[in-house]
């Protein structure tokens, strides 16, 4: 299973663009990128998935390199809202391979704070 | 339309007691998982579901912990003789049948807060 590093926390000011990186270095072919959002005392909340490129919707934006080793969570004009801890995850669960593993792996995630 | 739905949201019970935690999935979903979660970590992964069977276990911590879903759709989550160690949040996620596209998403409930004493 692909392991994921990114930052443990991150500050922003509302308004602020704010973009989390993550490190997957030993990302799979089949695996694909995602990102969850988890308020307390709530599950985790999809928020965006992309294999390759960028991928944008009305939450967020992601970008991953070529080399798909990291990927960069961004998220526009954050508000209080956004307040919350963000995880990024890489894995395939859809089993075409075979061989692929069900256990999506969270990290510790980063907890963002925005300030008003 | 409804999420999914864990009961009870919060459990206190004593050490060496047995305790069930109950997940309605999302209708429909056919893939459905239970995770833990300790306070300032991450979810960690316990099992997995296919329908009724379990496709993967290997994330239970031991033989105390059990799960069933004998119909496809509810599930329950047993733990037997519990002990301090095991107080977390459970968390159930449900997601559409994997090959109905790749990588479904997790659609997670609220979660069991689970206290022992």
């Amino acid at each position: 299973l692909a392991k994921t590093t990114q930052p443990i926390s991150m500050d922003s000011y509302e308004g602020q663009e704010v973009n989390i990186t993550c490190s997957h270095n030993n990302i799979a072919t089949n695996d694909y990128i995602t990102w969850y959002q988890q308020f307390p005392s709530q599950g985790p909340r999809f928020i965006i998935q992309g294999y390759k490129t960028k991928v944008t919707n009305e939450v967020a934006s992601l970008f991953i390199p070529a080399d798909r080793k990291s990927s960069t969570l961004s998220l526009p004009r954050v508000s209080l809202s956004d307040t919350a801890v963000y995880y990024c995850l890489v894995g395939d669960i859809s089993g075409y391979s075979g061989a692929g593993s069900y256990q999506l792996t969270f990290g510790k995630g980063t907890k963002l704070s925005v300030i008003p | 339309g409804a999420g999914v739905s864990q009961t009870p949201s919060n459990k206190v019970t004593e050490k060496g007691k047995y305790v069930e935690l109950r997940c309605d999935p999302i209708s429909g979903h056919t893939a459905l998982y239970w995770y833990r979660q300790s306070l300032g970590q991450g979810p960690e992964f316990l099992i997995y579901f296919q329908g009724t069977g379990a496709a993967d276990d290997s994330g239970l911590p031991n033989d105390r912990f059990f799960a069933v879903r004998p119909e496809g759709s509810v599930s329950t989550l047993k733990i037997q003789r519990t002990e301090r160690g095991d107080s977390a949040v459970y968390l159930c996620a449900s997601s559409p049948h994997p090959k109905s596209g790749p990588n479904s998403p997790l659609h997670f409930g609220n979660g069991t807060r689970l206290t022992v004493t």
